[in-house]
Order: structure tokens, then sequence, then C-alpha cells
């Protein structure tokens, strides 16, 4: 298989606090994790591309210093959110991609339901 | 142009019948295509991808794909209340690259 544990499925955070977002895959190593930001009733936009032992590759209109990546070990990538406003509260999901397995290669977490008061 | 575009529906269908959820993109180089089904409030979870031409089946669901076209398209056969869900379509252009998705079909399956 190829799981991906997201922690924590939900945090409610003060204006101006960070947040931090862990995202593991159990059973594989993952060099590469997404991760993605879904507001309701929209899509998923995919706001990075982490790469484990470099920086982190940002989607166009993301800021890199309010949302920060690492992939510090091949099975572990975090996001920060610093200093959070409520225009940032959404359902953030990571995703990694599993070696050599075409197609099914690619799991989600669970995602993070993040809420910014 | 978005580079992966589906209608939003919503759309209906009776139980028992089939659904047809269609998705196009704009991007010749894509390699490898995804279709997931999203339940309000839980993460994506994969229901087939496929990467050559034709169609590919598995159990009650079927992906065609049409490079030639830029056309890719799930069908639910036998549709069941529990296929009542957002289905997403997603591309990528070569392995180990990210995954765009489309804006998502969302499908009421009717009792």
């Amino acid at each position: 298989g190829a799981v991906v544990s997201q922690h924590p499925s939900w945090v409610i955070c003060k204006s101006g606090t960070s947040v931090k977002i862990e995202c593991r895959s159990l059973d594989f190593q993952a060099t590469t994790m997404f991760w993605y930001r879904q507001f309701p009733k929209q899509s998923l936009m995919l706001m990075a591309t982490s790469n484990e032992g470099s920086k982190a590759t940002y989607e166009q209109g993301v800021e890199k210093d309010k949302f920060l990546i690492n992939h510090a070990s091949l099975t572990l990538s975090t996001l920060t959110v610093t200093s959070a406003h409520p225009e940032d509260s959404s359902f953030y999901i990571c995703s990694a991609r599993k070696p050599g397995v075409r197609g099914y290669g690619y799991t989600f977490g669970s995602g993070t339901r993040l809420t910014v008061v | 142009q978005k580079e992966v575009e589906q209608n939003s529906g919503p759309l209906s269908v009776p139980e028992g019948a089939i659904a047809s959820l269609n998705c196009t993109y704009s991007d010749r180089g894509s390699q490898s295509f995804f279709w997931y089904r999203q339940y309000s409030g839980k993460s994506p979870e994969l229901i087939m991808f496929i990467y050559s031409n034709g169609d590919k089946e598995d159990g009650r669901f079927t992906a065609q794909l049409n490079k030639a076209s830029q056309y890719v398209s799930l069908l639910i056969r036998d549709s069941q209340p529990s296929d009542s869900a957002t289905y997403l379509c997603a591309v990528n252009m070569f392995e180990r690259a990210k995954l765009t998705f489309g804006s998502g079909t969302q499908l009421t399956v009717l009792p």
C-alpha cells in the first residue's frame, strides 16, 4: 500500500499565530510531496512541491515566507502557516508520490481543516 | 483557457443509471490522467488512472481517453447513492510531476 498520514485533522488558531501541519508517508519513502489548499466548493489548488533535502517549489502567487515547507526526511514534510489570518482558513491537503508505482503512486493525506479566528 | 476543464454540474442521475463525467485538458504533452472522488469534507480518493488511448474498466467504472481530442471521461455504471460526491479530473506531464486538477463535477445519485 501507500499510506499518507496528515496531522492534525483540524486546528483552530488565533489570528497572528503560526500553525504547523505534518504529512508523513508511513510505508514508503517519498522524495516528493505536494501541498494543496482547497476553499469551500472549489477544487484543489497546488501550493508547492516539497522535495526532500532541497527547497520547495512554490506555485505562482503563493507566499513562500508565509507558507514554510520543510521536507527534512524521506517520510516527513511539514507546512507551517505563519502569522495566520482569517483568510488563510481552508482545507490543507498533502499528497505523496510512491516512487516506481505509476498512476497509483499519488496518495493523499486526510487533510487538515484550519480555522483562524 | 484553464489547463483542465470539467463541467461543474451539478449532475443528477437516478439510481441504477449510467453517470457520464467529462474532462478536457489543454496541454498535449499530458501523459497520465486520473479520476478522484471527493466526499464533502474529505480528501480525494483515487478511482482510476489511464495513460493509453481507449477504455479502461474497473468494476462499475470505465475511464475513456482520447488524446487526439484531449478528452478523458469517466462512466459510472449502475450508479448508487453512495456514488454521490464531487469527481475530480487530474492530469500530469510525466512521472514525478505535479497533478493539475479540474474544478470538479458534483454528482448526485437519486434513490
